[in-house]
Order: C-alpha cells, then sequence, then structure tokens
C-alpha cells in the first residue's frame, strides 16, 4: 500500500505569508494527488488535484507541484479564511490513502 | 444544485449493526463512481470504501473489509454502507464523497452522518 506523509503537522502563520505543506508518498504516483482544505465541523473541499490542477472555483493563490513522489501546495497570501487543516490524497492506486493533514494556524 | 446528503448514523453498541445511506441529487448519479470516507473524533480523513458507477469494482480498506459492505442503487440515485460487528474504533464521521481514481479527486462530499459506538 502506498503511504503518505505530509510536513509540518502544524504551521503557523500571519495573514499576508507565503507558506508550503509537503506531501511525500512511500512509491512513486506520478501526478495523481489531490489536495483538500478543511474548516472544523465542515466536510473537506477540493483544492488541486491531478498534483497541480487548481479545482474550479479555487483561489489561484492556492498552487500545487510536484511529480513522483515529493508534492507541494503553496498559498503565496495566507488569507483569513485559509487558517484551517489540510490534507493530500493519492489516486494512483487503491487504498486511496490520505496523509495525515496539516493545520495551519494563525501565528 | 448537485447534493450528496447523508443518514442513518446514530449510536450502536459494540457488535452491533448500521445502514448508512447517501443520496444524490443535481447530478447523474449513475455514471460516477462514489465513496465512504470516515473522521474520528480529533483525527485525520481514512478511506473507507469505493464502488464504481455500474457497481462491478468495489474496494475497502483493511479496517473494514469482511464487516462493511459497500452497494449502489442507481434507480434510487443512492449509495449505502452496511456495517456489521462494530466496534469503537468505528466511531466517526461517515462522509460519501463523489470521484475517484479517473477524475483524480473527491468533487463533492456530503455533510457526514455521525455514528458513535459504544460498550
Amino acid at each position: 500500500d502506498i503511504q503518505l506523509t505530509q510536513f509540518p503537522s502544524l504551521l503557523s502563520a500571519s495573514v499576508g505569508d507565503r507558506v508550503t505543506i509537503t506531501c511525500r508518498a512511500s512509491q512513486g504516483i506520478s501526478t495523481s494527488l489531490a489536495w483538500y482544505q478543511q474548516k472544523p465541523g465542515k466536510a473537506p473541499e477540493v483544492l488541486i488535484y491531478a498534483a497541480s490542477t487548481l479545482q474550479s472555483g479555487v483561489p489561484s493563490r492556492f498552487s500545487g507541484s510536484g511529480f513522483g513522489t515529493e508534492f507541494t501546495l503553496t498559498i503565496s497570501s495566507v488569507q483569513p479564511e485559509d487558517f484551517a487543516t489540510y490534507y493530500c490524497q493519492q489516486f494512483n492506486d487503491y487504498p486511496v490513502a490520505f496523509g495525515p493533514g496539516t493545520r495551519l494556524e494563525i501565528k | 444544485e448537485e447534493q450528496l446528503v447523508e443518514s442513518g448514523g446514530g449510536l450502536v453498541r459494540t457488535g452491533g449493526s448500521l445502514r448508512l445511506s447517501c443520496t444524490a441529487s443535481g447530478f447523474t448519479f449513475r455514471t460516477d463512481t462514489v465513496n465512504w470516507v470516515r473522521q474520528a473524533p480529533g483525527k485525520g480523513l481514512e478511506w473507507v470504501s469505493s464502488i464504481s458507477s455500474d457497481s462491478v469494482w468495489i474496494y475497502y480498506a483493511d479496517s473494514v473489509r469482511g464487516r462493511f459492505t459497500i452497494s449502489r442503487d442507481n434507480a434510487r440515485n443512492s449509495l449505502y454502507l452496511q456495517m456489521n460487528s462494530l466496534s469503537v474504533e468505528d466511531t466517526g464521521v461517515y462522509f460519501c464523497t463523489r470521484g475517484g481514481r479517473w477524475d483524480g479527486r473527491y468533487m463533492q462530499w456530503g455533510q457526514g452522518t455521525l455514528v458513535t459506538v459504544s460498550s
């Protein structure tokens, strides 16, 4: 099974900061990776798929990159509504595992 | 409006059973892969099971295989999860999702239904 790790697990930032979250796969998954944002008490929402494709309606300050085993999610200028938990998910093969999550908190 | 609405959650004793339902509206349900994802209190997301549009391909997480059964009724725009032999580790919010490997993402999620397993 493919395992995903994320780091950092906790990220402190101020509004306007540029932040990057990393997701690493235990084996190569090409670009079969998605990123989600989850706010407390809500269902997750997809931000990025195929490693770098922005989901329709998602602000352009979010971007994704990577191939193979290492992927990043970048927020170019953090906004107040971006403080949430972020998860990666691989779709290369079943089981389609999620990463453990990165919580973005206000500094 | 495209929507997924889960129901059937509740409180159940260890060893008991529960059947979750998810009703879809606003899109062509019969053409999509659909899935169940769960989240234990204060924890991360865990994929549970997936079923293809025609029910030919079905997958389960190791943690539920042999105890849970996923099914769908395309005529009723509905997805189901029959959960047997429940343990406290199965406690959490269960989300119905739409999308799969070909989509490269879960593009739609329901609001979730809470399952609490108590001894």
